[in-house]
């Protein structure tokens, strides 16, 4: 089905490693996001892209590196760690321009940093 | 960016309308308010959104008062289901990232 997918839906990694979280969508929107949750919080903003190598910064972007260099994939990468980072992942597109420019997001990915 | 003010949290009666309120006082002329829902741990779900007229759909109506600078989201006949964390935010136009706030946690009771 169309839709965005990311993966994996649970990830448990140790301090110092490097982790990727990924993110797909089949619905070719310009507009990508990150954002993060947690326990008992709302969700705050990473990073976002425009388009194809495009990125910036959102709310609390260190510690996380984007890139996008396909339109349908935004992938999301710890490269050190922290117990800090431990939270829930939440992907979203968006198509804008239209007159339903609405998020769409992601099951989220469950990290744990132990 | 355009900041929200929510209330942590409110009840409703199953059946009734549920009245939920937002503040954005520093709205910009071209942003947009949306309201997006949050079940358990799901991800968040589009409910509405709007510029400057109030609008409705299936899932609820949108209030937007003339000076933009507060709206209300309308569930007009809540069920068990409604229960949920309803976050509004305000973008779209010249600033296509969407700040997410605390948001409500709504309680339908029985």
């Amino acid at each position: 089905d169309a839709g965005i997918t990311q993966s994996p839906r649970y990830k448990i990694t140790e301090t110092g490693r490097q982790v990727t979280l990924m993110c797909h969508q089949t619905w070719s929107h310009s507009y990508m996001f990150w954002y993060r949750q947690d326990l008992g919080h709302g969700l705050r903003l990473i990073y976002y892209s425009a388009a194809a190598d495009i990125t910036d910064k959102g709310e609390v972007p260190d510690g996380y590196v984007v890139s996008r260099s396909k339109t349908e994939n935004f992938p999301l990468t710890l490269e050190s760690a922290t117990r800090s980072q431990t939270s829930v992942y939440f992907c979203a597109s968006r198509l804008v321009g239209s007159t339903n420019e609405k998020l769409f997001f992601g099951s989220g990915t469950q990290l744990s940093v132990l | 960016d355009a900041k929200t003010t929510q209330p942590p949290s409110m009840d409703c009666a199953e059946g009734r309308a549920a009245n939920l309120p937002c503040n954005h006082s520093t709205i910009s002329g071209n942003e947009y308010v949306y309201w997006y829902r949050q079940i358990h741990s799901q991800g968040p779900q589009y409910i509405i959104h709007g510029l400057k007229n109030n609008e409705t759909n299936e899932m609820a109506s949108l209030i937007i008062t003339e000076d933009r600078k507060s709206s209300t989201l309308i569930l007009p006949h809540a069920t068990l289901r409604d229960t949920a964390v309803y976050y509004c935010i305000v973008g779209g136009g010249a600033t296509n990232k969407l700040i997410f706030g605390t948001g409500t946690l709504l309680a339908v009771q029985p």
